[in-house]
């Protein structure tokens, strides 16, 4: 069975603390993905990687940064958590160079900044 | 930037049909639909290329005009399973490489 699996289900960080949320595949997938989830907005890209080592800045990259040390290993980090930055996350992986082929999801971390 | 989707939420009771449809403002190379229940991850439904294609699964149908940029999702004869909130992800032309952006999402309710 294919997965994408995020390290928490469930995060909550003081503002000002830095947070790492990361997200491991066993699919061998080049893509990988962080999405961020909030009502009414669906699911915006924050970055999107290629390879290791390689990324992408998607439509909301501030406040953000990312690391692909490893093909199956991508972290997303708040450098400095905000408030505006509670949210659901979410982390993809799919097939590099195929359109053809879906992106796997993982469940999602809700984090919460106080 | 995003597609839009509409309409942004949709009632139906069970055994109707509904259409989601998904704009883009940029050339795109595929479309993608999801479905997400409340709690879960995004589930793949279907991937539709460039050349107007048109794909079904089960009762659960899409198209894809390039020219127009558009794609829209059919679902016939709804069933309770159907309700969730549905995504479509779009690839640019330009970027072929697999980045998808994705809309702000349609939430499906089924009623008995």
């Amino acid at each position: 069975d294919v997965k994408v699996t995020q390290s928490s289900r469930y995060l909550v960080k003081r503002t000002g603390e830095k947070v790492f949320l990361e997200c491991v595949q066993d699919m061998d997938h080049e893509n990988m993905f962080w999405y961020r989830q909030d009502p009414g907005l669906g699911l915006r890209l924050i970055y999107f990687s290629y390879d290791v080592k390689m990324k992408e800045k998607g439509d909301i990259p501030e406040g953000y940064s990312v690391s692909r040390e490893k093909k199956e290993r991508f972290s997303l980090i708040l450098e400095s958590a905000s408030t505006n930055q509670t949210s659901m996350y979410l982390c993809a992986s799919s097939l590099m160079g195929q359109s053809n082929t879906e992106a796997f999801f993982g469940q999602g971390t809700r984090l919460t900044v106080v | 930037q995003q597609p839009v989707q509409s309409p942004q939420a949709v009632i139906l009771r069970e055994g109707e049909d509904a259409v989601i449809n998904c704009s883009s403002s940029k050339a795109l190379y595929s479309v993608h639909w999801y479905r997400q229940k409340h709690g879960e991850a995004p589930i793949f439904l279907m991937i539709l290329l460039k050349g107007g294609e048109q794909k079904g699964h089960d009762k659960i149908s899409a198209s894809f005009n390039e020219k127009k940029q558009q794609s829209s999702l059919y679902l016939t004869a709804s069933q309770l399973s159907y309700s969730g909130t549905y995504f479509c992800g779009t690839e640019p032309y330009y970027n072929q490489g697999g980045k998808l952006i994705f809309g702000q999402g349609t939430e499906l309710s089924v009623k008995p």
